[in-house]
């Protein structure tokens, strides 16, 4: 089956520790995004890459780092910069980041902390 | 930047229709979406709108007015499981999605 699978579905983070939420992809998108969700909140951009090796911020982007070095895989890292971290975190593809091209999601990761 | 509203929440009765607003405003739009999220869940795609007009698709249409900024989503015969929250987002030129708040929509018996 094509989708988005994305690993772990629950993750805990203790003070101080840097995590990386999975994120990873067989549809042979071009490009994907990373979403957080707060409760009550829209959807955030933090990280989108548009080709693999080549990833641009969004808007939140600060305490986050990410790769892009295989197509399939869109790795996000919670850095210990960080200071709030715990969200529902959404990965989505998009066949090319041209506009008409809808965003699908995987199922997402809820991180806490401890 | 762009500015996407919606309503918080909004109760609607079992069968009925219900009509979900969405007013944006952005410099070189390029298409708004409408997608379903249940609750601990991922959106999924309902819809997209880059002309003016009306898009229907089953029970779920979705309507655009770009000179009016200003979209709606329209359920009918509502049932219990369209109980979710209703996203709309919105894509200027070739950036990601920028999405609203969500609305929260309560279907009751």
């Amino acid at each position: 089956d094509g989708g988005i699978t994305q690993s772990p579905k629950y993750l805990f983070r203790k003070e101080g520790q840097n995590v990386t939420l999975s994120c990873e992809q067989n549809l042979n998108h071009d490009a994907m995004y990373w979403y957080r969700q707060d409760p009550g909140q829209g959807l955030r951009l933090i990280y989108y890459s548009q080709i693999v090796n080549d990833f641009q911020k969004g808007d939140i982007a600060e305490g986050y780092s990410v790769s892009r070095e295989k197509k399939e895989s869109f790795p996000l890292t919670v850095t210990s910069a960080q200071k709030n971290p715990t969200a529902f975190y959404l990965c989505a593809s998009s066949i090319s980041a041209k506009y008409q091209e809808t965003q699908y999601f995987g199922p997402g990761t809820r991180l806490l902390v401890l | 930047g762009q500015n996407i509203d919606q309503p918080t929440e909004m109760t609607a009765t079992e069968g009925a229709i219900v009509q979900i607003n969405c007013t944006y405003q952005t410099s070189g739009f390029n298409g708004l979406f409408w997608y379903q999220q249940h609750a601990g869940e991922a959106p999924t795609f309902l819809s997209y709108n880059v002309l003016d007009g009306l898009e229907e698709k089953g029970r779920f249409s979705s309507f655009l007015s770009r000179s009016k900024g200003y979209s709606y989503l329209l359920l009918k015969e509502l049932q219990m499981k369209d109980s979710a929250s209703y996203l709309c987002a919105v894509r200027s030129g070739n950036t990601p999605l920028v999405f609203g708040k969500g609305t929260r929509l309560s279907v009751i018996a």
